[in-house]
């Protein structure tokens, strides 16, 4: 039953590393996304996917990259991680379709990462 | 733009009582949905509601319904008959329509249920 699954449940990194988040879902969406959660501020945009090879920026891309191979793996790079980047990133997918069953985001289980 | 607010940071509510998480939201777009999450302290967002823009009736899932009040621009959660398993962040989100699948999420309430 599993849809979203993210490679990592729990990072720990030190600063200057490059770090490789995985993300993929079974449901054949088309949209991707990248979010990070920080305390009071709620879920922030990365970027997100709409097909494969296909990007946009978010509201916060700066110092993050992605990667979208295949229809189903969206993969957020921190080229140099830096410990303002310590967080909660969670990958979320969707339909784009504007149908009321199709509509919500289905949501990984989020890494939390750390940047020492 | 779109923009969703929610302007309680936290809430406490007694065990087996109904609660009222408020959201209002801000849009330019004539069609759009509306959605509550709920995330427990394991950090999985678990979708609960959604109510579309010109739907006629509130949504309702079980113990959950949404008080819609499109004129005033609200889509308040009501929990009722709240249970410790209630304790968790609950997110407003909204997505318009026209090819705009990019939804918006609000900060976000943390609600805590006391036995």
């Amino acid at each position: 039953d599993v849809k979203v699954t993210q490679s990592s449940r729990y990072l720990v990194k030190r600063t200057g590393e490059k770090v490789f988040l995985e993300c993929v879902q079974d449901m054949d969406h088309e949209n991707m996304f990248w979010y990070r959660q920080d305390p009071g501020l709620g879920l922030r945009l990365i970027y997100f996917s709409y097909d494969v090879k296909m990007k946009e920026k978010g509201d916060i891309p700066e110092g993050y990259s992605v990667s979208r191979e295949k229809k189903e793996r969206f993969s957020l790079i921190l080229e140099s991680a830096s410990t303002n980047q310590t967080s909660m990133y969670l990958c979320a997918s969707t339909s784009p379709a504007w149908d009321r069953a199709h509509n919500e985001q289905f949501f990984g289980p989020g890494t939390r990462l750390t940047v020492l | 733009a779109q923009k969703i607010t929610q302007t309680q940071p936290g809430m406490f509510v007694q065990e087996k009582e109904a609660v009222t998480l408020d959201c209002t939201y801000d849009t330019s777009d004539p069609s759009y949905g509306l959605f509550w999450y709920k995330q427990p302290s394991s950090g999985e967002m678990i979708f609960l509601i959604y109510q579309g823009s010109y739907d006629q009736q509130n949504a309702t899932e079980g113990r959950y319904s949404l008080n819609f009040q499109k004129a005033r621009k609200s889509a308040n959660l009501v929990i009722s008959a709240s249970q410790l398993g209630d304790s968790a962040m609950y997110f407003c989100a909204m997505r318009g329509t026209g090819g705009s699948y990019i939804p918006t999420f609000g900060r976000g309430t943390s609600l805590i249920v006391h036995p």
